[in-house]
């Protein structure tokens, strides 16, 4: 089973500010089965990237993501006030089908 | 427009049965896998189970298999969760997601890009 460890846990950052998002995976993973999501509190999760670097329909381009093998980023080149939220990482396996990561926080400094 | 709508959630005991339901709109159902995510009170996201178009593939998570059952009638755009024998762990709101796929030559890539907004399902005595 193929474990995603996200990191940091927090990342407190200032509107207008770069935000660096890590993904690691305990072993490679395909770029095409590797997604990021983002959840507000009280709302369902949002897909923002799939196949490791594809904006989903909608998805703003300050949201970018990267990487390859055991390691992937997603990065917001500028954070407006309405991406403060918590983001997972997502692998699509055999067993278990998919595996989120444990999420990163990004909050208000 | 694209939409879920979950149902079904409420308290029950433990060893307790619920079912849940997903009905869908906006899109053609029949022609997408279907996934079940859970998340557990200040917790992060855990896939639960996922039905493919035809019914024909089935996966659970280890930590609901033989208690949880996924099935979907694609006549009457539904997805379903049968849960038995529920556990205080089972505590948590379930999602139903959509699970698409996107051709970029040569790879297929797989996400969860519609969610329904999800049904509480406590278990406590």
């Amino acid at each position: 089973e193929i474990v995603l460890t996200q990191s940091p846990g927090t990342l407190s950052l200032s509107p207008g500010e770069r935000a660096t998002l890590s993904c690691r995976a305990s072993q490679s993973v395909s770029s095409s089965y590797l997604a990021w999501y983002q959840q507000k509190p009280g709302q369902a999760p949002r897909l923002l990237i799939y196949g490791a670097s594809s904006r989903a329909t909608g998805i703003p381009d300050r949201f970018s993501g990267s990487g390859s093998g055991t390691d992937f980023t997603l990065t917001i080149s500028r954070l407006e006030p309405e991406d403060f939220a918590v983001y997972y990482c997502q692998q699509y396996g055999s067993s278990p089908v998919w595996t989120f990561g444990q999420g990163t926080k990004v909050e208000i400094k | 427009e694209v939409q879920l709508v979950e149902s079904g959630g409420g308290l029950v005991q433990p060893g307790g049965s619920l079912r849940l339901s997903c009905a869908a709109s906006g899109f053609t159902f029949s022609s997408y896998s279907m996934n079940w995510v859970r998340q557990a009170p200040g917790k992060g996201l855990e896939w639960v189970s996922y039905i493919s178009s035809s019914s024909s593939t089935i996966y659970y998570a280890d930590s609901v298999k033989g208690r949880f059952t996924i099935s979907r009638d694609n006549a009457k755009n539904s997805l379903y969760l049968q849960m038995n024998s529920l556990r205080d762990e089972d505590t948590a709101v379930y999602y139903c997601a959509r699970e698409s796929e996107w051709l970029v030559p040569p790879y297929y890539y797989y996400g969860m890009d519609v969610w329904g907004q999800g049904t509480t399902v406590t278990v406590s005595s």
